[in-house]
C-alpha cells in the first residue's frame, strides 16, 4: 500500500459527460501529480501541483482540468468526455521539499479506471 | 525521438531462470533520475528503485539487480531465479527537466510472464 488513496476505483459514464476523480496524496507529501494511462498511449504525465498551485503540465487535455485544495487532496475533472478518454488514470504524490522537486520518489495510488460509453 | 525506450515488449521465462529487462533513456541534463516501477495484474504502480544520475554503483536487492551504466544510457533490471508473482509489466522512467519542471517519462513497458 503505497499510501495514496484514489477514489472512484471504477467509473462507468456516456460521451458527453463530466466526472471528477479524487486523490489523496500521502501524509506529509506536497505534491500531487496525475497520469492516464491507456493501450495506445502508454503512462502520460498529464498535471503537477505543488502545495496548490500547478506547477507542470504535461499531455493535458483543454476539456480537462486539475486543482489542488488547502488539505493537499487533488481532483482531477474530465468534461465532454469521448470514447477515447477511457483509460486508468493514476494519482501519484511525492515530497517535493523545494519546488524544483530534486527527483523524488512518486508513489501511485490504485487508479481510477475510467470507461466511456 | 523517445526519452525512455523499453524495446522488449514481452518475454516469458520458465519458472527459475533469470530475466533481464531493458532500458535505454535519452537525456541532456547532467543531472537525472532513473526509476523502475512494476505493474502487477491488480494493476497498481509499484516503486522498485530510484537511482540519481551521480551514483553508477549497481545494487542487489534479493533476487533483484539494477546495471546503471551512464556511457550506454541504460539502466537495465535484472530479476534472479525468477517466481511466478514476478509476473508484471515492468516500466523504467526517466525525470529530467522539461520546461520549469522536472517530469517523469515512462517506457512503454515490458510485460513479463513467468511460466511454472
Amino acid at each position: 500500500d503505497s499510501g495514496v488513496t484514489q477514489t472512484p476505483k471504477h467509473l462507468i459514464t456516456a460521451t458527453g459527460q463530466r466526472v471528477t476523480l479524487r486523490c489523496s496524496p500521502r501524509s506529509g507529501d506536497l505534491s500531487v501529480y496525475w497520469y492516464q494511462q491507456s493501450l495506445d498511449q502508454g503512462l502520460q504525465f498529464l498535471i503537477q501541483y505543488y502545495n496548490g498551485e500547478e506547477r507542470a503540465k504535461g499531455n493535458i487535455l483543454e476539456r480537462f482540468s486539475a486543482q489542488q485544495f488547502p488539505d493537499l487532496h487533488s481532483e482531477l475533472n474530465l468534461s465532454s468526455l469521448e470514447l477515447g478518454d477511457s483509460a486508468l488514470y493514476f494519482c501519484a504524490s511525492s515530497p517535493s521539499q523545494t519546488v524544483a522537486g530534486g527527483g523524488d520518489t512518486q508513489y501511485f495510488g490504485p487508479g481510477t479506471r475510467l470507461t466511456v460509453l | 525521438a523517445q526519452k525512455v525506450t523499453q524495446a522488449q515488449t514481452e518475454i516469458s521465462v520458465v519458472e527459475k531462470e533469470d530475466v533481464t529487462l531493458d532500458c535505454v533513456y535519452e537525456t541532456r541534463d547532467t543531472t537525472y533520475y532513473l526509476f523502475w516501477y512494476k505493474q502487477p495484474p491488480s494493476g497498481e504502480l509499484v516503486f522498485l528503485i530510484r537511482r540519481n544520475s551521480f551514483d553508477e554503483q549497481n545494487e542487489i536487492s534479493g533476487r533483484y539487480s539494477w546495471n546503471f551504466q551512464k556511457s550506454t544510457s541504460s539502466f537495465n533490471f535484472t530479476i534472479t531465479a525468477s517466481q511466478v508473482v514476478d509476473s508484471a509489466v515492468y516500466f523504467c522512467a526517466l525525470s529530467d527537466w522539461s520546461g520549469s519542471a522536472r517530469q517523469l517519462t515512462f517506457g512503454s513497458g515490458t510485460q513479463l510472464t513467468v511460466l511454472p
